[in-house]
């Protein structure tokens, strides 16, 4: 049973496509993140949530969307993606007990 | 702001042979560090983690790491790496921001390890 799912694995798709990418956490962790993976596998963090609000955004483009629905899900919504968005988008959730679990990332690569 | 720095690149031992991975981060206070493990095409894989107490910590796939505040350090170590222990290596900093639970994580830039049969 996966802690923390992403979908999808993989994803294609043409620049000036808008795209979503789902995370879901079944550890009943109040927060929750996104993480950007580049060509030099750099991770940085991009939003974080917790409890369904906003505490963290890291100067990510206005394209990027997050929205949590709940506390164990937050999605990814990008606009007009471009070809710099190509990368490997990790989700996260953190509980001070449990430390941070990764899900297994989803590869977007625009063309 | 915090930092996480790993000064190797890349690292390549024998299989059987001892490993140590830097890992040097700045702050100002005592940050909970995290070592996490790579595959290729895989998630990150938590090693193992240190947010009080004692300064050796244990992890998974016996893996070591030791804090050591008078040096800003948290080097991981094993004594006897194995071909499957061949992944990219992340040392990273988490914040405990104001006592709640959604301090970010930053990360090192990452150590690739190739281990030789």
């Amino acid at each position: 049973d996966t802690a923390v799912s992403q979908t999808p694995k993989y994803l294609v798709t043409q620049m000036g496509n808008d795209k979503s990418i789902k995370c879901e956490q079944n550890l009943g962790h109040d927060t929750m993140y996104w993480y950007k993976q580049d060509s030099k596998k750099f991770l940085k963090i991009m939003f974080s949530y917790n409890n369904k609000e906003l505490i963290i955004n890291e100067t990510v483009p206005n394209r990027f969307s997050p929205k949590s629905p709940d506390k164990a899900h937050l999605n990814l919504h990008i606009n007009s993606l471009e070809l710099g968005d190509s990368a490997v988008y990790f989700c996260a959730s953190y509980r001070a007990s449990d430390g941070y679990t990764f899900g297994s990332g989803t590869r977007l690569t625009v063309v | 702001a915090q930092s996480v720095t790993q000064p190797d690149i890349h690292i390549t031992v024998s299989e059987g042979a001892s490993l140590e991975l830097r890992c040097n981060y700045s702050y100002g206070a005592t940050p909970y560090l995290f070592w996490y493990v790579q595959s290729p095409g895989q998630g990150l894989q938590l090693l193992l983690k240190y947010f009080s107490g004692d300064t050796l910590v244990q992890g998974i796939k016996g893996f070591e790491a030791e804090f050591k505040r008078s040096q800003s350090s948290f080097n991981l170590r094993k004594p006897s790496v194995h071909w499957s222990d061949a992944a990219e290596y992340f040392c990273a900093v988490g914040l405990n921001a104001g006592g709640t639970s959604y301090g970010k994580l930053t990360f090192g830039q990452g150590t690739i390890l190739t281990v030789h049969p």
